[in-house]
């Protein structure tokens, strides 16, 4: 079993519709939450992290975190086309290891 | 602030030569990472090392050694690249502290072929 498992997609949305993007992970140990939007040929880039239960908002984006549940979403709320890229979800565990899932592409169509 | 700035960008080996990857980081960053990306693998580790002075192997460090020269290079060799490590590599580094809330600031990538 993955550490971290994320629908691979594609995920199509209209553009100004929600974005819906969910991950999973299977240490229940894991502390903190992170999401990466990696456009096509480009690094990784952080947008967001969440470490408590609940919602965490900035800008129109908003992480979700579920910890019973050992379940991360990232909204984006009135979707851009320059939002299309691939989202990866990360998750940091004791003994600072990392890990990442394998992402979720998203295409915002206008 | 440049951050994290990886050489080369792209890179032709043949079969069985050898290269180093270069990365610096000059945000005062104790912990460095080499990552390997391929298509339907995501991101996967080869090696870190959590301060100056450490490193140890990651998920995937066969054929690779490292050297972290100090606080802000670490650099990635292949000794005999093989076409298993086409790939795009990408150096990352992080802030170690009590908390467990910084992510990472990659590089931008080096993209590896070897033929």
């Amino acid at each position: 079993q993955k550490e971290v498992e994320q629908n691979s997609g594609p995920l199509s949305v209209p553009e100004g519709a929600i974005a819906s993007l969910n991950c999973t992970y299977s240490d229940r140990g894991s502390q903190s939450f992170f999401w990466y939007r990696q456009y096509s040929g480009k690094s990784p880039e952080l947008i967001m992290f969440i470490y408590s239960n609940g919602d965490k908002e900035d800008g129109r984006f908003t992480a979700q975190l579920n910890k019973a549940s050992q379940y991360v979403s990232l909204l984006i709320r009135d979707s851009q086309p320059s939002d299309s890229a691939t989202y990866l979800c990360a998750v940091w565990s004791p003994g600072n290891q990392f890990y990442f899932g394998t992402g979720t592409s998203l295409t915002v169509i206008p | 602030n440049a951050g994290v700035t990886q050489t080369p960008k792209f890179q032709v080996l043949k079969t069985g030569q050898s290269m180093t990857l270069q990365c610096a980081q000059d945000m005062n960053h104790n912990s460095m990472y080499w990552y390997r990306q391929d298509p339907g693998m995501g991101l996967r580790l080869i090696y870190y090392s959590a301060s100056e002075g450490t490193t140890d192997k990651g998920e995937v460090p066969n054929g690779y050694n490292v050297s972290r020269l100090n606080k802000r290079e670490f650099s990635l060799r292949l000794e005999s690249a093989a076409p298993s490590q086409t790939s795009v590599y990408f150096c990352a580094s992080r802030y170690r502290g009590p908390s467990a809330n910084y992510g990472y600031t990659f590089g931008s990538g080096t993209r590896l072929t070897v033929v």
